[in-house]
């Protein structure tokens, strides 16, 4: 069954840390993948996306997300943590040539900054 | 600039009562969806629509219906609201096509049943 896992719940870094979120798929094709944000108490963002190409993809934020076949993995990564990075981040994949392009979502995780 | 809107940020309503949840798009979008997001549980499907009038159930349409008149809005109906039914609701849309298909989000209803 095609499934995205996120292993860690919840994260606390320091500010000006780096960031790897972890994010694991389960796809028989390849698959499109995308992290988004969620602020307390607002919809979700889109930080990046991969379709194709490139596995290195760049967001914004100063987000980057690497894409690895081998592993099935589609990490984030942030070379240096904001405050205002604090939020819930979701990895969610569709197949391929999906038109309807039904999501499914990883259970999250949440992400503390420490000052 | 996109926009996905709902009706309501946040709705307190009773056991029993018919609950209307209204999401608007001004994307031209053929697809729209309704979510219901809960902690440890991240975001499940509760219905999509790929176009005007159709519907399709996603993975717990139990308990909700929904429905889409006009291409731009996408109503959650819960017929009789129970406790279990408090949660956070999304509403998203995107274009119908297999490409580059990002689902945008509204800023979410957090619905308390009582």
């Amino acid at each position: 069954a095609q499934s995205v896992t996120q292993p860690d719940i919840h994260i606390t870094v320091s500010e000006g840390a780096s960031l790897e979120l972890r994010c694991n798929y389960s796809y028989g094709a390849t698959p499109y993948l995308f992290w988004y944000v969620q602020s307390p108490g607002q919809g979700l963002q889109l930080l990046l996306k991969y379709f194709s190409g490139d596995t290195l993809v760049q967001g914004i934020k100063g987000f980057e997300a690497e894409f690895k076949r081998s592993q099935s993995s589609f990490n984030l990564r942030k070379p240096s943590v904001h405050w205002s990075d604090a939020a819930e981040y979701f990895c969610a994949g569709t197949n391929y040539g999906g038109a309807t392009n039904k999501l499914i979502f990883g259970t999250g995780t949440l992400l503390a900054v420490q000052p | 600039d996109v926009k996905v809107t709902q009706s309501s940020r946040y709705l307190v309503k009773r056991t029993g009562e018919k609950v209307f949840l209204e999401c608007v798009q001004d994307m031209d979008h053929e697809n729209m969806f309704w979510y219901r997001q809960d902690p440890g549980l991240g975001l499940r499907l509760i219905y999509f629509s790929y176009d005007v009038k159709m519907k399709e159930k996603g993975d717990i349409p139990e308990g909700y219906s929904v429905s889409r008149e006009k291409k731009e809005r996408f109503s959650l109906i819960l017929e009789s609201a129970s406790t279990n039914q408090t949660s956070m609701y999304l509403c998203a849309s995107s274009l119908r096509q297999k490409v580059n298909n990002e689902q945008f989000f509204g800023p979410g209803t957090r619905l308390t049943v009582l």
